[in-house]
């Protein structure tokens, strides 16, 4: 089983909000990934980490922004949160480059009011 | 057209029914994932696969890299499967990285 968590599971805040979504793996991966899902929708990549201090924007444009200071923890933030950033938020690692398997903790699902 | 797609996108079966998803790609991939997410939300990879076939349980997974098409396959399911089914196809990126294109998914449900 992946080691890999995401908190919190559930969040529903107001607009306007500052927010943190956390993500942190034990298994000392350096590559990580942050994934947006609207419901019944496919996964779209916002962001992605070579490593400690690099950070890279994915496919889809996102507002928000992450860091990478430490391997194990890729954190996202929303500086002022509104209802069109509702959607669920997966986080994946992977330690190899080549395409190996992903893990992807259990997500956070977001809704804004 | 997206790259990477799945049928059917829903599927309702009888416990015991032998299943099948299909994934087709116009990606040039070396391998192909699939995923399988639960009601919660959380996302449980199930087989990484370049050439032939895998399986693990009942779940049984082929690959045609040259016709660009992947099949999973769910033998005697159980209501336990009812989950969205995901594709995944990994291309190469910047830097030698890989990123993924997924499938947009196939909802299952299995009806004791």
């Amino acid at each position: 089983e992946a080691d890999i968590y995401q908190t919190p599971r559930y969040l529903v805040i107001g607009t306007g909000k500052k927010i943190t979504l956390e993500c942190s793996q034990t298994m000392g991966h350096d590559k990580m990934y942050w994934y947006q899902q609207d419901p019944g929708m496919e996964l779209h990549l916002i962001h992605y980490s070579y490593g400690v201090n690099s950070t890279e924007k994915g496919d889809l444009s996102s507002e928000s922004t992450v860091s990478r200071i430490r391997t194990e923890h890729f954190p996202l933030t929303l500086e002022s949160a509104r209802p069109s950033h509702t959607s669920q938020y997966l986080c994946a690692s992977s330690d190899r480059d080549g395409p190996d398997t992903q893990y992807f903790g259990p997500g956070t699902r977001l809704t804004v009011l | 057209k997206n790259e990477v797609e799945q049928s059917p996108q829903n599927l309702t079966a009888q416990e015991g029914e032998f299943i099948t998803i299909n994934c087709s790609y116009s990606v040039g991939i070396s391998a192909l994932h699939w995923l399988q997410q639960h009601p919660g939300g959380g996302i449980v990879s199930l087989f990484m696969l370049s050439s032939g076939k895998k399986k693990h349980g009942r779940l049984i997974a082929t690959i045609n890299i040259q016709e660009k098409h992947s099949s999973l396959h769910i033998t005697a399911s159980h209501p336990r499967d009812s989950a969205v089914y995901i594709c995944a196809a990994p291309r190469g990126w910047a830097s030698g990285t890989y990123k993924y294109i997924f499938g947009t998914g196939t909802r299952l449900k299995v009806l004791a």
